[in-house]
């Protein structure tokens, strides 16, 4: 079993649609997570970052972390073409710990 | 303007052959890292380095090597011993444990 499972999709939604990504994991010691937006063939670009659990909104995005439950949300309100991209989360233990455990991705397509 | 760039943009790797990707970055960052990333797959961690002269292992390390010279240099080098180094390379820093920002990215290919 991955430590970070994420669907690959593709999702597909009009545009305009509330979006809503999730990953689920397996280590209850994380306390850092990541949202990160990658355009294809293009580095990741850091989204949302919010440690430990509750809610961070920044625009049109709200990042949600549920502890108890091992679960994160990346919701996108509005949703527009340019979201068009690849939807990859992220976690640390934090500490003295450097590593990242990545999702593997979630391919969202915005129709016009 | 601050950033991490990679070099080069797309790579060609005969058998046998080793190869260097560049990683540079000017934000005064401590820390840096190699990531490889395969179709349909997450990031996999290669190589780390907290400060200077200093570098870690990360989980897929075999048939890579690095080093860290300078603070805004971390290049990487694809040996021979790389059975399968066909993958996108991603470099990013970070100057805080978790923040971590990526370059644009190396995509290697072996003829």
């Amino acid at each position: 079993q991955k430590e970070v499972e994420q669907d690959p999709g593709p999702l597909s939604v009009p545009e305009g649609a509330i979006v809503s990504l999730n990953c689920t994991y397996s280590n209850s010691a994380f306390q850092y997570f990541m949202w990160y937006r990658q355009y294809s063939r293009k580095g990741p670009e850091l989204l949302m970052y919010t440690y430990s659990s509750g809610n961070k909104e920044d625009g049109r995005f709200t990042a949600q972390v549920d502890k108890s439950s091992k679960y994160i949300s990346l919701f996108i309100r509005d949703s527009q073409p340019s979201d068009s991209a690849t939807y990859l989360c992220a976690m640390s233990v934090g500490g003295s710990s450097y590593k990242l455990i990545f999702g593997s991705g979630t391919r969202l397509l915005v129709r016009p | 303007d601050g950033g991490i760039t990679q070099s080069p943009k797309y790579l060609f790797r005969k058998e046998g052959q080793n190869v260097t990707l560049s990683c540079e970055q000017n934000l005064n960052h401590d820390a840096m890292y190699w990531y490889r990333q395969d179709p349909g797959q997450g990031l996999r961690l290669i190589y780390y380095s907290q400060i200077v002269n200093d570098f870690q292992k990360g989980d897929i390390a075999e048939g890579y090597s690095v080093s860290r010279e300078k603070k805004e240099s971390f290049p990487l080098t694809v040996t021979s011993a790389q059975k399968n180094p066909t993958a996108f390379y991603l470099c990013a820093s970070s100057d805080r444990l978790n923040e971590q920002f990526f370059g644009p990215g190396t995509r290697l290919t072996v003829l």
